[in-house]
């Protein structure tokens, strides 16, 4: 298994620009994680998925949304992009909710809004 | 609302000293408690939990629920430990909806 896939690697868009960020969780995971990495900071959560339906969501503008598909691979989406919104989106998948085990993260999508 | 405090962003130790990466949080319940580390040009990685009390890579860190600390500790340092350091809060066992802190940059001198 190459473990949490994200896609694409590299990404710039424009201010007022609509982006979707994918995700593919390791085989068997049930629950996907979004978080949002600005530079020179930890990652801060965003969204939480398991079996499809949204199960936490952080401090963000609705502006940010997601959903799981029944794979439980994920998407990111983001509207009306601001300069702010340029960051590392990490994604991070886990077996189970509601069991303390490990979160494995992805590589990151590394967004640039100009 | 959570928070997690790293009060140090770089912390340069030579090769063999202790480590203590220090790591504050506040919350009202009964949070899990995890150590992430990113090596250069990898994947953000779990390093410790506080709930399996394991020693990882010779790292410890003991969770002080009365100082609201959870520290991380090695008494040796070695080079191959020079990395990004993320303490990081879990609200619910099991959530998964991490807060974690701004990190501290380890580096370990030959």
């Amino acid at each position: 298994d190459a473990g949490v896939t994200q896609s694409p690697t590299h990404l710039i868009k424009t201010r007022g620009q609509h982006v979707t960020l994918r995700c593919s969780p390791i085989s068997g995971h049930k629950s996907v994680s979004w978080y949002q990495q600005v530079l020179g900071q930890g990652p801060q959560f965003i969204f939480q998925y398991y079996e499809k339906e949204e199960r936490g969501r952080g401090n963000f503008p609705d502006r940010f949304s997601a959903r799981q598909f029944p794979n439980y691979s994920s998407e990111l989406n983001v509207n009306a992009l601001l300069l702010g919104d340029s960051a590392l989106y990490l994604c991070a998948s886990s077996f189970l909710q509601g069991v303390p085990n490990e979160q494995f993260f992805g590589p990151g999508t590394r967004l640039t809004v100009l | 609302a959570q928070r997690v405090t790293q009060p140090e962003k770089l912390l340069s130790v030579f090769k063999g000293a202790p480590v203590e990466l220090k790591c504050n949080y506040s919350y009202s319940g009964s949070p899990e408690l995890f150590w992430y580390v990113q090596y250069s040009r990898q994947r953000l990685q779990l390093l410790l939990r506080h709930i399996s009390r394991e020693s990882i890579k010779g790292f410890t860190a003991d969770l002080n629920k009365g100082e609201t600390s959870f520290h991380l500790k090695k008494p040796f340092a070695q080079e191959e430990d020079s990395a990004m350091y993320y303490c990081a809060l879990n609200p619910r066992a099991g959530s998964y909806q991490l807060t974690f802190g701004k990190g501290t940059k380890l580096s370990v001198i030959p």
